[in-house]
């Protein structure tokens, strides 16, 4: 039973440039969320998609917008990259209603 | 808005000793979910364990247990028989229950676990 996957592992961009995180949910979830790990802190949430619609979002500027596939996976564009978007991108997919998400490996996002 | 508070950004225990991981979280919910998840060096967050918050019985997962103190809004992490492999960021998290239209995890600043041979 494969878990969540997302790619790549490691990105490195320059302020102004757009990128693109990809990640395939655990199998028979439908529902993936987005968080944002900056270097020593917790996890902040960005969005949630949940049949192909962002069903809630954080507090996030719209330069971070996302998409969901009909197979459940997702990616997640940011715009105009700034030096404090490097982060570590975490992915998490659920059931909908379930109280538990299991998280992807991340992608550790560089921006110079 | 909910906030989770982890008081202890490091801490370090003995191998096969017990150690003690705190927590505690603000809401005005009455249903919602508390978790410990465990970062290692790999950077996959892993779930420990996960509470209910209308269960009045604390959660274990074998050598993990947590202490949830529902009317001081506390739930803390117990890790029993300490390994090596323990050594990882832990965060607690909180979630309101389903039905109440959120469904971000909450997660506070971790606390970084040291286990010492």
């Amino acid at each position: 039973d494969a878990g969540v996957t997302q790619s790549p592992t490691h990105l490195i961009k320059t302020r102004g440039q757009q990128v693109t995180l990809r990640c395939s949910p655990k199998s028979g979830h439908d529902t993936v969320s987005w968080y944002q790990q900056a270097l020593g802190q917790g996890p902040q949430f960005i969005f949630q998609y949940y049949e192909e619609e962002e069903r809630q979002r954080g507090n996030f500027p719209d330069r971070f917008s996302g998409h969901q596939f009909p197979n459940y996976s997702s990616e997640l564009n940011v715009n105009a990259l700034l030096l404090g978007d490097s982060a570590l991108y975490l992915c998490a997919s659920s059931l909908v209603g379930a109280g538990e998400q299991f998280f992807g490996p991340g992608t550790r996002l560089t921006v110079l | 808005a909910q906030t989770v508070t982890q008081s202890q950004p490091e801490m370090s225990v003995q191998e096969a000793e017990t150690v003690t991981l705190s927590c505690t979280y603000d809401t005005s919910e009455n249903n919602y979910y508390l978790f410990w998840y465990k970062q290692p060096p790999s950077r996959q967050m892993i779930l420990v364990i996960r509470q209910e918050a209308y269960k009045q019985q604390n959660a274990t997962e074998n050598r993990f247990s947590v202490n949830f103190q529902k009317a001081a809004k506390s739930f803390s992490l117990k890790i029993s028989d300490s390994q090596l492999g323990d050594t990882a960021m832990y965060f607690c998290a909180f979630m309101k229950g389903s039905g109440a239209g959120s469904y971000q995890l909450t997660f506070g600043k971790g606390t970084k676990l040291s286990v010492i041979p």
